[in-house]
């Protein structure tokens, strides 16, 4: 498998533009995560989605951010409008049934994201 | 509220052997992750505990003590490659993933 594939990786934008992350899951697992990174931050869980329904956004910042899990093989996370303070690394990661055992989440590669 | 501490940053010298310690406090408990993650790339996964004791994988080592809200991730034999940062996280009540904010570990020669 290819692994999780996010898209694109590199986004550098101006504020007020909107900004559309993209992310391809792991065939077959069942949970996706988006994750925000900073230095100041660390990671943080934004939204998670379970078999294509959103579970838990209560890590969306605010109503700018919203993502979508149309299928089992793709999912976007949305800023509208996008601000200097979202810039950041975003990653997306998903799993098989992540309240099971050991079933650790695979990461993407990430994009990064630049709001000027 | 939910917390866990690990070290901002270690320094260590090759072939030498490492501590990263992590304490939590968690709604819950229902396991914890260990992820590495070299700078500029995503985290990886190292290990997983969720009973008491220690799990041995290779070079790498973790141990768990649920009544402490304790674990600690030992590096033996260190390389440079290991120079990254080590993601401890806590599997709560709701299955929800917890992170730390990482631990940097630099590599001398």
């Amino acid at each position: 498998d290819a692994g999780v594939i996010q898209s694109p990786r590199h986004e550098v934008t101006e504020m007020g533009q909107e900004v559309t992350l993209r992310c391809k899951p792991i065939s077959g697992h069942d949970y996706l995560f988006w994750y925000r990174q900073t230095m100041m931050r660390g990671l943080e869980l934004l939204i998670y989605f379970n078999n294509n329904v959103p579970i838990d956004d209560s890590g969306m910042p605010e109503d700018r951010f919203s993502a979508k899990m149309p299928n089992a093989s793709f999912s976007t996370l949305k800023i509208q409008p996008s601000e200097p303070r979202d810039s950041a690394v975003y990653f997306c990661a998903s799993s098989l049934a992540g309240r099971e055992d050991s079933y650790e989440q695979y990461f993407g590669p990430g994009t990064r994201l630049t709001v000027t | 509220g939910q917390n866990i501490d690990q070290p901002t940053e270690m320094t260590a010298t090759e072939g030498a052997i490492v501590q990263i310690n992590c304490t939590y406090q968690t709604s819950g408990f229902n396991g914890l992750f260990w992820y590495q993650q070299h700078a500029g790339e995503a985290p990886t996964f190292l290990s997983y505990n969720v009973l008491d004791g220690l799990e041995e994988k290779g070079r790498f080592s973790s141990f768990l003590s649920r009544s402490k809200g304790y674990s600690y991730l030992l590096l033996k034999e260190l390389q440079m490659k290991d120079s990254a940062s080590y993601l401890c996280a806590v599997r709560d009540s709701n299955y929800q993933l917890i992170w730390g904010a990482g631990t940097k570990l630099i590599i001398k020669p």
